[in-house]
């Protein structure tokens, strides 16, 4: 069985600072790792995500996420936010490929001016 | 092409009255899942589907049933609802076949208030 734990309920962060949102899984099998992001009054959608190869990815919006093995975690990280970053943020695991999709328990990121 | 569609998008309950929530999605998906989302618990898997005509249990799965009569839609029934069911309700669907496509979609949303 896979499990997520994210390990901050809320992020408060000032405009152009650094973010860290921090996120680890436990899985007996190999997995995907996500992040999804999840704006007020609406649904989400995905930010990024680690399927193989490559441990760092990227989003289109200057995030990323590393996934690293040894230490089973998939933080994701900015290094400049804005305001217009602010929302919810969904780190999820799948068992590979048929796997059901489990989430961890959000990240409120709030950035202020 | 609409993606994930939920209905309805807002419902109030009584007390053990019922109801059921569609989802409908037009990508050909073979995965579907419900979730309830509440404050500071994440999203909850009720429960989910690998296929037409087959369901399964997720983590949080009483007071629920589900149907997959046909591939595009997951149906989320509440047989006699209860005050703790009050969450915002989410569906997604993936597919799962494709490594590149494994991502699950979701749908906007249905925010039930049982009283």
């Amino acid at each position: 069985a896979q499990s997520v734990t994210q390990l901050d309920s809320q992020v408060p962060v000032f405009e152009e600072a650094p973010v860290e949102l921090r996120c680890n899984y436990s899985s007996s099998v190999s997995v995907y790792l996500f992040w999804y992001v999840q704006y007020p009054n609406q649904g989400l959608q995905l930010l990024l995500k680690y399927l193989s190869g490559s441990t760092l990815v990227e989003s289109i919006n200057g995030f990323e996420a590393e996934f690293n093995k040894s230490q089973t975690s998939f933080h994701l990280r900015k290094p400049s936010v804005h305001i217009s970053d602010t929302a919810e943020y969904f780190c999820a695991v799948s068992g590979g490929l048929g796997g059901k999709l489990i989430f961890g328990q959000g990240t409120e990121l709030s950035v202020k001016p | 092409n609409a993606g994930v569609t939920q209905t309805p998008k807002f419902r109030v309950l009584k007390t053990g009255q019922s109801m059921t929530l569609l989802c409908a999605q037009d990508m050909n998906h073979e995965y579907m899942y419900w979730y309830r989302q509440d404050p500071g618990m994440g999203l909850r898997l009720i429960h989910y589907s690998v296929g037409e005509g087959t369901t399964a249990k997720g983590e949080v799965p009483d007071g629920y049933n589900v149907s997959r009569l046909k591939k595009q839609n997951f149906l989320l029934g509440l047989e006699s609802a209860a005050p703790s069911q009050t969450s915002v309700y989410f569906c997604a669907s993936s597919y799962p076949g494709q490594l590149m496509n494994t991502e699950a979609f979701f749908g906007q949303g249905t925010r039930l208030t049982v009283v």
